[in-house]
């Protein structure tokens, strides 16, 4: 079964350093997606990602935050200058395309995770 | 907005009893319902979803939640659960979406540990 994966499963990272999650969506999806989960809290929308440009993003994803397809199959969250605060389980996942009439209730597909532990 | 209540944070239950697993929601428009698990060291997987229609929806692994509208509710149940059921289990929300893809706003979770 085709599945989301990402890289590193583990980062530790020094305070004020610059992070890049790596992750590969499902080949044939449209619809590209960060989550986080911070220790203990619910899991929280980051962004959303379609037709290289971010289509929704939350109040969380401020100007440290960055998202990139840099070639046909990579998804990428970059996080500059990063914070004690950011160390979370950071989730890629992806959909397909939603019907004709944009609606959708496609599932979304979940990668294993990356876990940031900032220091 | 929308907001996800999950009543128990964890629910032990031995191996072979029946399990349900409490969700409640908020909205003032109609959405779309999940609910995932998480296995140990894994990621979040579909156990089932509502989009419309009949209200009660059958999952994988013998797994069904059913919709109820009134009480914004839609509770997972298995009749008879395995050790191999322990995980965290989320229960998501949707709202449909005009740009063809889906915003999940998730519950805090339950731990469901099954004891042999």
């Amino acid at each position: 079964e085709p599945e989301v994966t990402q890289t590193p499963s583990h980062q530790v990272t020094q305070m004020g350093q610059e992070v890049i999650l790596r992750c590969v969506p499902i080949s044939n999806h449209l619809y590209f997606y960060w989550y986080r989960q911070i220790l203990g809290q619910k899991v929280e929308f980051l962004v959303s990602f379609y037709n290289n440009e971010i289509s929704e993003k939350s109040e969380i994803f401020d100007d440290q935050f960055s998202v990139e397809r840099p070639d046909g199959s990579n998804f990428t969250l970059k996080i500059r200058s990063t914070k004690l605060e950011d160390s979370a389980m950071y989730f890629c996942a992806s959909s397909e395309a939603g019907d004709r009439e944009g609606l959708s209730g496609n599932t979304i597909y979940f990668g294993e995770g990356s876990w940031l532990t900032v220091v | 907005a929308q907001s996800v209540t999950q009543l128990d944070s964890q629910v032990p239950v031995f191996e072979e009893a029946p399990v349900e697993l409490r969700c409640n929601y908020s909205s003032s428009v109609s959405v779309y319902l999940f609910w995932y698990v998480q296995y140990p060291n894994q990621g979040l997987q579909l156990l089932l979803k509502y989009l419309s229609g009949s209200t009660l929806v059958k999952g994988i692994n013998g797994f069904e939640a059913e919709f109820n509208k009134s009480q914004t509710s839609f509770h997972l149940r298995k009749p008879s659960v395995h050790i191999s059921d322990t995980a965290e289990y989320f229960c998501a929300v949707s709202p449909p979406g005009s740009g063809g893809y889906n915003k999940l706003i998730f519950g805090a979770g339950t731990r469901l540990a099954v004891h042999p």
